[in-house]
C-alpha cells in the first residue's frame, strides 16, 4: 500500500489566493521529505527539502517566500503556494526516502490557477 | 551535457516484444540508481533499484555499467499494462536531495 499520502489530489484556485498541500508519511517517521514540481512533458524538478523542526532547504531559483514549507511533525510536511498565479499551475509531488535510499512519492497534487 | 539523459522515445511496440531503455549519467561519482515508471498524470512508482551486479525482477532486468556511466532496463514479453513513462533516477549519494531525474522515455505497448 501507499507509504506517502498527499492531499488534495487536485485544486483549482483564483489568482492571488494561497493553496496548502499536505504530505504525510504513513508507515514511519520522516525527518526529511522532498517537494517537486512537474510541468507537462517534463521530468520532476526538486523544489525544496523539508526538514522536521527546522527550515526547509530550497533549490536555486525557487522562491522561499512564495513556496512556504512547514515540517512540524515527523509525519507531516506542508507546502503552501502563496499568492498563486497561473504560471504556478503544475503537478506538485512530495516524497520521502525508504530504508534503502529509494524514493516513495505521494499521489501528487495538480494545481490549476485561474 | 545534461546530468541524466534517456532515449527520447516514444517507443511503440507490440505486445510480447522486448524493449530496452538506456540512460546515461554525467557524474562518475554517482552511487544510487533506480528505474521508476510514471503513468499519465500520476506519481512515479519505483520499478527497480539498480545494483552493480545487475538485477532481475520477473520480466524486468536492470544493469549498471559504471565504466560507461549508463544503466539499462530491459522489459521482456511486454504487456499493455507496461505502457507508461520510464524514468531513470541517479543519486550522487544516498541523500534524496541529490537525486537527479532523467526526462523519461514513454512506452506504448500496442495490442
Amino acid at each position: 500500500g501507499a507509504v506517502v499520502s498527499q492531499h488534495p489530489s487536485w485544486v483549482i484556485c483564483k489568482s492571488g489566493t494561497s493553496v496548502k498541500i499536505e504530505c504525510r508519511s504513513l508507515d514511519f517517521q520522516a525527518t526529511t521529505m522532498f517537494w517537486y514540481r512537474q510541468f507537462p512533458k517534463q521530468s520532476l524538478m526538486l523544489m525544496a527539502t523539508s526538514n522536521e523542526g527546522s527550515k526547509a532547504t530550497y533549490e536555486q531559483g525557487v522562491e522561499k517566500d512564495k513556496f512556504l514549507i512547514n515540517h512540524a511533525s515527523l509525519t507531516l510536511s506542508t507546502l503552501t503556494v502563496t499568492s498563486a498565479h497561473p504560471e504556478d499551475s503544475s503537478f506538485y509531488i512530495c516524497s520521502r526516502q525508504g530504508a534503502y535510499g529509494e524514493l516513495f512519492f505521494g499521489e501528487g497534487s495538480r494545481l490549476t490557477v485561474l | 551535457r545534461k546530468e541524466v539523459e534517456q532515449d527520447p522515445g516514444p517507443f511503440n511496440v507490440p505486445e510480447g516484444a522486448t524493449v530496452a531503455f538506456n540512460c546515461t549519467y554525467s557524474n562518475s561519482a554517482s552511487q544510487s540508481f533506480f528505474w521508476y515508471r510514471q503513468d499519465c498524470r500520476k506519481e512515479p512508482k519505483l520499478l527497480m533499484s539498480v545494483y552493480s551486479s545487475g538485477n532481475e525482477d520477473g520480466r524486468f532486468t536492470a544493469q549498471l555499467n559504471r565504466a560507461s556511466q549508463y544503466i539499462s532496463l530491459l522489459i521482456r514479453d511486454s504487456k499493455l499494462s507496461d505502457s507508461a513513462t520510464y524514468l531513470c533516477v541517479v543519486g550522487l549519494d544516498n541523500y534524496g536531495q541529490n537525486f537527479v531525474f532523467g526526462p523519461g522515455t514513454r512506452l506504448s505497448v500496442l495490442p
